[in-house]
């Protein structure tokens, strides 16, 4: 079994604030971690697609870092908007089955 | 690119009755589809995975009788709860595979469908 696990659950912060939250994987048998925003009502929307130890992406005002080794990742959002408020998934990719999703932080940005 | 429908977005049905849900790629095509439920607060859990012209690969615990997946063409595949009881009430999502197996494994979602059996 394969345990993904994102925290916190749930975060309220105000527009203009700077937040993160992180993914913790099994680093054994690492492929690929992927981050997925999803808005109430609509598909989750892939953000990025990570591979190698030490990665950093940005979309943005949305970045996020990949530490294989030790098993995390984290999610940055700098001046959040309202719009940036839906949840965020992470899952975890071995190459050989399908993604293992944790259960989400959801983001809630007051104006 | 990379858009995946879903329909219908919600569907609520008498318990013995079946449900199909329609899965498609508009815009690719896609050998393999996955289906996923979500309960309330909870990771969204693979069902099973779906492969054009082939029979599904169904998870530890999935009824493969229960949860029938067609995958007819390569750009949809249909999942039918067969007999629905109130505690298959839940929120189903599918997902598409662009291009072939292997690679990161990047999957375009449907906007899933919420399903209540009464």
């Amino acid at each position: 079994i394969l345990n993904v696990e994102q925290s916190p659950q749930s975060l309220h912060v105000q527009e203009g604030d700077s937040t993160n939250f992180t993914c913790s994987f099994p680093s054994s048998n690492f492929y690929a971690l992927h981050w997925y925003r999803w808005e109430t009502a609509k598909s989750p929307e892939a953000l990025f697609v990570m591979t190698l130890n030490g990665d950093e992406k940005k979309k943005g005002r949305i970045s996020a870092t990949l530490n294989t080794k030790e098993g995390y990742s984290y999610l940055y959002i700098k001046g959040s908007q309202p719009e940036d408020s839906a949840t965020y998934l992470c899952a975890y990719y071995t190459g050989r089955r399908a993604l293992t999703f944790g259960s989400g932080t959801r983001l809630q940005v007051q104006p | 690119g990379a858009v995946v429908s879903q329909h219908p977005s919600r569907v609520i049905c008498k318990s013995g009755t079946s449900v199909k849900i329609e899965c498609r790629s508009l815009d690719f095509q896609a050998t393999t589809m996955f289906w996923y439920r979500q309960f309330p607060k909870q990771s969204l859990m693979l069902m099973a995975t779906s492969n054009e012209g082939s029979k599904a690969t169904y998870e530890q615990g999935v009824e493969k009788d229960k949860f029938l997946i067609n995958h007819a063409s390569l750009t949809l595949s249909t999942l039918t709860v067969t007999s629905a009881h109130p505690e298959d009430s839940s929120f189903y999502i599918c997902s598409a595979l662009r291009g072939v197996s292997g690679g990161a494994n990047e999957q375009f979602f449907g906007p899933g469908t919420r399903l209540t059996v009464l």
